[in-house]
């Protein structure tokens, strides 16, 4: 069964440096999500991307942040100059259509800034 | 505002005792609600949505647009039903989810 992949899993980073986590969404999928969940709170969205271009966005996705479909199959996330509050978990989600239609999500990549 | 409340994080219940896992939903418009599910050391996965009206793993949940609820019910636990539950709701253009905190349903022996 397909799925979507997100690695790495972990990725550990001192405050101030980049991240990029990678997704690979389900290959025939067109809409595109990153969601986030800090420890002990609820799952956040973040920012859906469809015909190679944000769709929408939260509040959360300033400045820091920013999307990319680099090539046909990725699909990243980058975070610049991380803070401590960045730390959470952040999962990449894929759908078929909009609609209805259900959001596939990765594992997730446990994003720790030190 | 668009918001989905899950008033317990904690539902602890013996195996073959009904389950009821509440939801609360706000939202100006028609939206999309889901229930999804994530197992130990498992991905997030869809369990069900209103719009299919079905019935998965002995789970349901009725719309009730009036209580504004889409509680999730199933009449007999079973311990493999142990898990975190999140309610959500999908609306606007892109279908993004929005997710409550989630309860977590201990099934005991």
């Amino acid at each position: 069964e397909p799925e979507v992949t997100q690695t790495p899993s972990h990725q550990v980073t001192q405050m101030g440096q980049e991240v990029i986590l990678r997704c690979v969404p389900i290959s025939n999928h067109l809409y595109f999500y990153w969601y986030r969940q800090i420890l002990g709170q609820k799952v956040e969205f973040l920012v859906s991307f469809y015909n190679n271009e944000i769709s929408e966005k939260s509040e959360i996705f300033d400045d820091q942040f920013s999307v990319e479909r680099p090539d046909g199959s990725n699909f990243t996330l980058k975070i610049r100059s991380t803070k401590l509050e960045d730390s959470a978990m952040y999962f990449c989600a894929s759908s078929e259509t909009g609609g209805d239609t259900e959001a596939f999500f990765g594992q997730g990549t446990r994003l720790t800034v030190v | 505002a668009q918001r989905v409340t899950q008033p317990e994080k904690l539902l602890s219940v013996f195996k073959g005792a009904p389950v009821e896992l509440k939801c609360n939903y706000s939202y100006s418009g028609s939206p999309e609600l889901f229930w999804y599910v994530q197992y130990s050391r498992q991905r997030l996965q869809l369990l069900l949505r209103h719009i299919s009206r079905e019935s998965i793993k002995g789970f349901t949940a009725d719309l009730n647009k009036g209580e504004t609820s889409f509680h999730l019910k199933k009449p007999f636990a079973q311990e493999e039903d142990s898990a975190m539950y999140y309610c959500a709701l999908s609306g606007g253009a892109t279908n993004k989810l929005i997710f409550g905190t989630g309860t977590l349903l201990a099934v005991q022996p």
